[in-house]
């Protein structure tokens, strides 16, 4: 089945510093994939849509400028937390989605801590 | 717009015991529905969805869910459930345009030995 591949699972970085989370689709392409955010036993928030090629669409609330997406090829999209604070310490998942089958795969996930 | 519904925030079944997870979505057009677990610290892993065709959609490690139209609903069933399926279930909506999945909140599933 499709697999979608997220590093690191783990990251520990400074207050002020940036961070950046990858995403692959492994065995099929994804000209569109999705960056959610998920608080401790609550549901997962959309952040934004990435497209391949062109600029990710952000959900409204989300800083574009903090949160930086880029989608340069077709398995591979980009998630760059910068100038990190402990209040962006929070789980971030991402998905990709098989125009074929019309399912959704989603990466391993990524904790954040910013201390 | 899209939404989903998930009334329950916890559901405790003995090992052994059948289980439903309930949900309900709200939608324009066509539903494109799914079911997701999460156990602590991971990635959702697919259960199964629902695009067209036959009402009841079996999928992964025995789960099983129906789509009722007339009630939107789309509940997660297992007949016996397992200690090991406790975790945490997300019902999510999706479109034919393949926008982002909306996700409910969540409901936690907790199987007693």
């Amino acid at each position: 089945g499709a697999v979608v591949s997220q590093h690191p699972s783990r990251v520990i970085c400074k207050s002020g510093t940036s961070v950046k989370i990858e995403c692959r689709s492994l065995d099929f392409q994804a000209t569109t994939m999705f960056w959610y955010r998920q608080f401790p036993k609550q549901s997962l928030m959309l952040m934004a849509t990435s497209n391949e090629g062109s600029k990710a669409t952000y959900e409204q609330g989300v800083e574009k400028d903090k949160f930086l997406i880029n989608h340069a090829s077709l398995t591979l999209s980009t998630l760059t937390v910068t100038s990190a604070h402990p209040e962006d310490s929070s789980f971030y998942i991402c998905s990709a989605r098989e125009s074929a089958t019309y399912g959704y795969t989603f990466g391993s996930g990524t904790r954040l801590t910013v201390v | 717009a899209q939404s989903v519904a998930q009334p329950e925030d916890q559901v405790n079944v003995a090992e052994g015991n059948p289980l439903t997870v309930k949900c309900t979505y709200s939608v324009s057009g066509n539903p494109y529905l799914f079911w997701y677990v999460q156990y602590p610290n991971r990635g959702l892993q697919f259960l199964l969805k629902y695009i067209t065709g036959d009402n009841l959609v079996k999928g992964s490690y025995g789960f099983e869910a129906e789509f009722n139209k007339s009630q939107t609903s789309f509940h997660l069933k297992k007949p016996s459930a397992l200690v090991s399926d406790s975790a945490l279930y997300f019902c999510a909506v999706g479109n034919q345009a393949g926008t982002a999945l909306i996700f409910g909140k969540g409901t936690t599933l907790s199987v007693s030995s």
